[in-house]
């Protein structure tokens, strides 16, 4: 059965800081794969995805995300980190039908001044 | 696009009383999702339509809860006997199948607490 994990609770950056948010899937086909963000009182909202083809994966928001297949890994990265990034973030895996998916218990990202 | 849209936004309840949860997708959406989150984890998934037909419940919806989405547009989510650990945020989600690179959009969520 699939299953994401992302082992990191909570996360704290300094602001101008760089961003890497691990996630590691199990799945038995190709995956496809997802990045969410929730910030409070919001709904989710995809970063962005990989379902094939160049395995580092450009987003919204200056996010970027490269799969690894040998590591079962879908990273999650981004250069400089802005005090507007603090959310909760969630990695997702899925097949071709999206209530294949499921998702990471999240982690929380914390923007320091 | 005016967005997934979900009401009540928090939903306080007694603990043996129904609540009733309603979610309006994206209009030209004819695939519906239904979410529980709760706090410190990620959504799971509950079931799912396709137009008005439910395809699919997770295991995780027991007798007590019951979906409907009558004319493949609207839909509502409700929970009988409500018990303390139903407590939890409810997603709705909505996707155009057919779509190259089918895009879940989820609506704000509808918060229920159980007293």
């Amino acid at each position: 059965a699939q299953s994401v994990t992302q082992p990191d609770i909570h996360i704290t950056v300094s602001e101008g800081a760089s961003l890497e948010l691990r996630c590691n899937y199990s799945y038995g086909a190709t995956p496809y794969l997802f990045w969410y963000v929730q910030s409070p009182g919001q709904g989710l909202q995809l970063l962005l995805k990989y379902f094939s083809g160049d395995t580092l994966v450009q987003g919204i928001k200056g996010f970027e995300a490269e799969f690894k297949r040998s590591q079962s890994s879908f990273n999650l990265r981004k250069p400089s980190v802005h005090w507007s990034d603090a959310a909760e973030y969630f990695c997702a895996v899925g097949g071709n039908n999206n209530n294949d998916m499921r998702f990471g218990a999240g982690t929380r990202l914390t923007v320091k001044p | 696009d005016t967005g997934v849209s979900q009401d009540p936004r928090h939903k306080i309840t007694k603990r043996g009383q129904n609540v009733t949860f309603r979610c309006d997708p994206i209009s030209e959406h004819n695939r519906l999702y239904w979410y529980r989150q709760t706090l410190g984890q990620g959504p799971e998934f509950l079931t799912y339509f396709q137009n008005e037909a439910q395809l699919e419940k997770s295991r995780l919806l027991s007798d007590r809860f019951s979906a409907e989405r009558p004319k493949g547009s609207f839909s509502t989510l409700e929970i009988q006997r409500t018990e303390q650990g139903d407590s939890a945020m409810y997603l709705c989600a909505s996707s155009l199948v057919g779509v190259p690179n089918e895009k879940l959009f989820f609506g704000s969520g509808t918060q229920l607490s159980v007293l």
